[in-house]
């Protein structure tokens, strides 16, 4: 079946510092991948998406690229504020048999903390 | 637009009770889902809607029953709850087949 795998944390860091997490899948098919935040008390938000191989996605100064050859899609920012501190989760999904909706499959997710 | 409302945003129930969480969107989207969260875990699908019919049953027990009555809205029904099932419960939507789903803020349940 279907996987994400991503750094756990908590990652911490300082303002201004250059953030990566790293996420890796396997997939039956071509998925779609997508990174998702989730802040204190509140739902998921998309962040960004890509839909195919060598797809970059960019939203709010953080980027990802769909990278076949390596099966990943790992989430970087230049330059990281203290209202980035949030819980990202990493997904993909893929078409349902028969070609309806299907979950996502989702990583265990990494708590970002940026300290000022 | 892309926003999913859910209502309520909290709620404390005992374990006789009988509530209802409820979803709606006006996106067009033909696909809905209802997630569970734990703490400190991702989302953990519970049901797949497509086109109003109950496509993905992932093995739920039965205190947690599904409605789609329309395209636009979706309810979940809880009767005789467990402590356990105290989470966060999530609604998405999107379009069929594989597209990208979008979350409403959720309902915090908590069973006494």
């Amino acid at each position: 079946g279907d996987s994400v795998t991503q750094m756990e944390g908590p990652v911490t860091l300082s303002e201004e510092a250059f953030l990566t997490i790293n996420c890796t899948y396997t997939a039956t098919g071509y998925p779609s991948l997508f990174w998702y935040v989730q802040y204190p008390g509140e739902g998921l938000q998309l962040l960004l998406k890509a839909t195919k191989a060598d797809d970059k996605g960019s939203n709010k100064g953080f980027e990802a690229t769909y990278r076949k050859e390596t099966t990943s899609f790992h989430l970087e920012k230049g330059s990281v504020q203290v209202s980035d501190s949030a819980v990202y989760f990493c997904a993909l999904s893929e078409v349902g048999s028969g070609g309806g909706a299907d979950g996502l499959t989702f990583g265990k997710g990494t708590h970002l903390i940026i300290q000022p | 637009d892309t926003e999913v409302t859910q209502t309520p945003k909290h709620l404390v129930m005992g374990m006789t009770n009988k509530k209802s969480l409820k979803c709606e969107q006006h996106m067009g989207h033909r696909a809905m889902y209802w997630y569970k969260q734990k703490a400190k875990k991702p989302p953990e699908l519970m049901f797949v809607y497509s086109y109003e019919k109950l496509s993905i049953n992932e093995s739920v027990p039965s205190r947690f029953s599904p409605e789609c009555p329309n395209s636009s809205l979706l309810n979940l029904h809880l009767h005789a709850l467990q402590p356990e099932d105290s989470a966060l419960y999530l609604c998405a939507s999107s379009r069929p087949g594989g597209e990208t789903q979008y979350f409403g803020p959720g309902t915090r349940l908590l069973v006494l």
